[in-house]
């Protein structure tokens, strides 16, 4: 099984800022099937980036997605108010696996 | 629109049994890899099970033995059998579906399960 790290766990930031949120992986992710997923208050997850890199249909370009083999980051270049949320990454190349989640919360 | 609707969840006691359902519209439900991904409260997300368009099926070992996961085409739905529960699988439980790319492009809203004496 492939074991996900995010880090930080909580990012306080104010909004207008930029948010780099990472995730490690603990073998390198096959093709970069690497996605990353928001998820509010009793809320479903949303898909953001698929392909470590892509945006999902209808995701501002705000978001960016990079990295490849065992690092990758989610980068919001400047938050909006509605983007303070938890954020997941998963691999899906193999028996799909999600991280702990990094929460980004208002400053 | 594009909409998967989960159903069946419920307190059950430890030992018990539930079958979740989830109920898909919007697009050819046959054409599709699916998944079950559970979320306990406060908790971070859990993958559950999936079923390819062949209807081959795939488990965690956290609930291998226990849980069953299968699709009906001809109804657009998909079901998740889950036996012997714990109250460790006391949780949020989403049907999801599998994009071209293999993320999870589409979720339900979740269905709530319970496992307590």
């Amino acid at each position: 099984e492939i074991v996900l790290t995010q880090s930080p766990g909580t990012l306080s930031l104010s909004p207008g800022e930029r948010a780099t949120l990472s995730c490690r992986a603990s073998q390198s992710v096959s093709s970069s099937y690497l996605a990353w997923y928001q998820q509010k208050p009793g809320q479903a997850p949303r898909l953001l980036i698929y392909g470590a890199s892509s945006r999902a249909t209808g995701i501002p370009d705000r978001f960016s997605g990079s990295g490849s083999g065992t690092d990758f980051t989610l980068t919001i270049s400047r938050l909006e108010p509605e983007d303070f949320a938890v954020y997941y990454c998963q691999q899906y190349g193999s028996s799909p696996t999600f991280g702990g989640g990094t929460k980004v919360e208002i400053k | 629109e594009v909409q998967l609707v989960e159903s069946g969840g419920g307190l059950v006691q430890p030992g018990g049994s539930l079958r979740l359902s989830c109920a898909a519209s919007g697009f050819t439900f046959s054409s599709y890899d699916m998944h079950w991904v559970r979320q306990a409260t406060g908790k971070g997300l859990e993958w559950v099970s999936a079923i390819g368009t062949a209807g081959d099926t795939y488990y965690p070992g956290s609930v291998k033995g226990r849980f069953t996961i299968s699709r009906e085409n001809a109804k657009n739905s998909l079901y998740l059998q889950m036996n012997s529960l714990r109250a460790g699988d006391t949780a949020v439980y989403y049907c999801a579906r599998e994009a071209t790319d293999g993320a999870f492009d589409i979720w339900g809203q979740g269905t709530m399960v319970t496992v307590s004496s």
